[in-house]
């Protein structure tokens, strides 16, 4: 059975730092890679997606990587702002439900951030 | 924009109701999915669905059942609410990709309290 880890599972940082939050994940046989944030008391929200015949993805000042062979993936947030404050959840998307391409996702647990002002 | 919404924000019901989460999405999308969330256990996925009248079951099926009766709409089902069903559930959806669902997209959240 899949299961994705992320550490730390929590962090808290200056404003103005770049970082760095980590998911790893034991099946390398996964579809693709999602990573969302979650602000509190709220649903998620998607904030990339690696194909798993990529090896990153970048939107804005998020960069994502994926090694499936390690079975790690990355999300890197330069110079960081006081509203990247948030809980950050990967997941991955791997046949293990169906077998087939319709599948839901395998969740980390999260990465809680806060990044002093 | 993908749109996902969710009927309710917050519910509350007796132990013994039948319980009703409706969710729509606006995009036309093939695949729909209904997850919990719990403090220390994450997301667990629930039902999912591939097309209007099919469903799979996730993680955690037992005590709900799902209807899709239109593709726009899927609903998750707790037949007799039990209070270990307490829980934030979160409804997504995805199109495919060359054979693969793609990115999953979520609503709002219900939050349930069950007493």
């Amino acid at each position: 059975k899949q299961e994705v880890t992320q550490i730390p599972a929590a962090l808290s940082v200056p404003e103005g730092e770049n970082l760095v939050l980590n998911c790893s994940f034991t099946d390398s046989a996964i579809y693709n890679l999602q990573w969302f944030r979650q602000d509190p008391g709220k649903g998620l929200t998607s904030l990339l997606l690696i194909q798993s015949s990529q090896r990153e993805q970048t939107s804005g000042r998020l960069n994502a990587s994926l090694d499936k062979s390690s079975g790690r993936s990355t999300l890197y947030i330069a110079a960081s702002q006081p509203g990247d404050s948030a809980t950050y959840l990967c997941a991955s998307l791997g046949g293990m439900y169906s077998g087939g391409g319709a599948d839901g996702l395998t969740f980390g647990k999260g990465t809680h951030l806060i990044i002093q002002p | 924009d993908v749109k996902v919404t969710q009927s309710s924000r917050y519910l509350v019901k007796r132990t013994g109701e039948k319980v009703f989460l409706e969710c729509v999405q606006d995009m036309d999308h093939e695949n729909m999915f209904w997850y919990r969330q719990d403090p220390g256990l994450g997301l667990r996925l629930i039902y999912f669905s591939y097309d209007v009248k099919m469903k799979e079951k996730g993680d955690i099926p037992e005590g709900y059942s799902v209807s899709r009766e239109k593709k726009e709409r899927f609903s998750l089902i707790l037949e007799s609410a039990s209070t270990n069903q307490t829980s934030m559930y979160l409804c997504a959806s995805s199109g495919w990709d060359r054979g693969i669902s793609y990115e999953q997209y979520f609503g709002p959240g219900t939050r349930l309290t069950v007493t």
